[in-house]
């Protein structure tokens, strides 16, 4: 069993829209990771989350620790937007990942 | 900047050749890690390392070995590599001794085999 779940798979949007991209693990975490991973592969981390929200730029994530949930959330989407968005958590000393999700952003 | 740099991003190898994939990082980093990448499955680790010299199995350590002689280096090896290891390889590195949840952490740009 995977202990970090993501939703959409895959996503396709419209130049504009706001996109919301959900992670679900299930056991006690030090902290959750947003990583974007552009075509060619480099991974390159977008938030670290422990409580609550932050905000970069276009970008906000946030977190329940209670319901064990993030999302990660694009306003105002750009295709230069498009990737691979992965979600991550600590456990111990070590990080599992979500399969990611492909969001697709059309001009 | 951290940087996290893989010799090759791409690599063409036969069945049955030693295969080696370096990766090197510029932060006096404690931490490194070497994942694969497969698509529906995401990113698995292979094995870590916690200091030079040392090294622990992640999930899927079967058919590759690691070798960490120097803080910066952490090698990947394949001694016989097989039609099932091709797929894409990411090394990671990071700050502190309990690693992930520092934010430090920080992938190479992958290499494709």
């Amino acid at each position: 069993k995977n202990e970090v779940e993501q939703s959409p798979q895959n996503l396709t949007a419209q130049e504009g829209e706001f996109i919301t991209i959900n992670c679900s693990y299930s056991v006690g975490i030090s902290a959750l990771h947003w990583l974007q991973q552009h075509p060619g592969g480099g991974i390159v981390s977008l938030f670290m989350l422990s409580s609550g929200k932050k905000k970069h730029g276009r970008l906000i994530a946030t977190i329940n620790i209670q319901e064990k949930h993030s999302s990660l959330h694009i306003t105002a989407s750009h295709p230069r937007d498009s990737a691979v968005y992965i979600c991550a958590v600590s456990i111990r000393n070590q990080f599992y990942f979500g399969t990611g999700t492909s969001l697709t952003v059309i001009p | 900047d951290v940087k996290v740099t893989q010799s090759s991003r791409y690599l063409v190898k036969r069945t049955g050749e030693k295969v080696f994939l370096e990766c090197v990082q510029d932060m006096d980093h404690e931490n490194m890690f070497w994942y694969r990448q497969d698509p529906g499955l995401g990113l698995r680790l292979i094995y870590f390392s916690y200091d030079v010299k040392m090294k622990e199995k992640g999930d899927i350590p079967e058919g590759y070995s690691v070798s960490r002689e120097k803080k910066e280096r952490f090698s990947l090896i394949l001694e016989s590599a097989s039609t099932n290891q091709t797929s894409m390889y990411l090394c990671a590195s990071s700050l502190s001794r309990l690693g992930a949840s520092n934010y430090g952490y920080t992938f190479g740009s992958g290499t494709r085999l």
